[in-house]
């Protein structure tokens, strides 16, 4: 089946400094790719939809300068939270869409939190 | 706009327990597709079911059930004889055709007590 390899699982970093998250189709091409948020006992939130080739569309209220998305492949997509707070400590979990069919598959998510 | 409701923020029951977790939704599109997800503790998103809008036909699945119903529109999900294991949140999903957004219900805590 589907495979999506999201890394790293958990991350810690200082306040101040950027971190990169990657979502990998392993076995399927994703036109698509998707970013949620996850707070503490809460639903999942989309960020953030990418398309292969072209720039990220953002839901209302997040900030794109902050959560940079990159989807330079049909495999690969990218988030970097830059200049990272405590307050942007989360879950992340990304997903993405398989083109020759319809399928959503979902990373592993990561855990971030800024200390 | 599109919407998933979890009415029941926690269920509580003990083992070998039958428990049924709602999900009504809300959507415009003709064409659409409903999910339920598990995610245990570790965090992890684990697929359960896929249901197309155009197939109300009820699922089972070894101990899993789901019921679909377009007339009242609610995809609910039963768990029977429950397990210790089944502990964790369910959550209730929609992709209508339009961008092909996946929207979450805010989820269900399951505790399964031995």
């Amino acid at each position: 089946g589907a495979v999506v390899s999201q890394h790293p699982s958990w991350v810690i970093c200082k306040s101040g400094t950027s971190v990169k998250i990657e979502c990998r189709s392993l076995d399927f091409q994703a036109t698509t790719m998707f970013w949620y948020r996850q707070f503490p006992k809460q639903s999942l939130m989309l960020m953030a939809t990418s398309n292969e080739g072209s720039k990220a569309t953002y839901e209302q209220g997040v900030e794109k300068d902050k959560f940079l998305i990159n989807h330079a492949s049909l495999t690969l997509s990218t988030l970097t939270v830059t200049s990272a707070h405590p307050e942007d400590s989360s879950f992340y979990i990304c997903s993405a869409r398989d083109r020759t069919r319809y399928g959503y598959t979902f990373g592993s998510g990561t855990r971030l939190t800024v200390v | 706009a599109q919407k998933v409701t979890q009415a029941q923020t926690e269920i509580s029951v003990v083992e070998k327990e039958d428990v049924t977790l709602d999900c009504v939704y809300e959507t415009r599109d003709t064409t659409y597709y409903l999910f339920w997800y598990k995610q245990p503790p570790s965090g992890e998103l684990v697929f359960l079911i896929r249901r197309n809008s155009f197939d109300e036909q009820n699922e089972i699945s070894g101990r899993y059930s789901w019921n679909f119903q377009k007339s009242t529109s609610s995809f609910n999900f039963t768990i029977t004889a429950s397990q210790v294991v089944d502990s964790a949140v369910y959550f209730c999903a929609l992709t209508g055709t339009g961008g092909f957004k996946t929207i979450f219900g805010a989820g269900t805590r399951l505790f399964v007590k031995a």
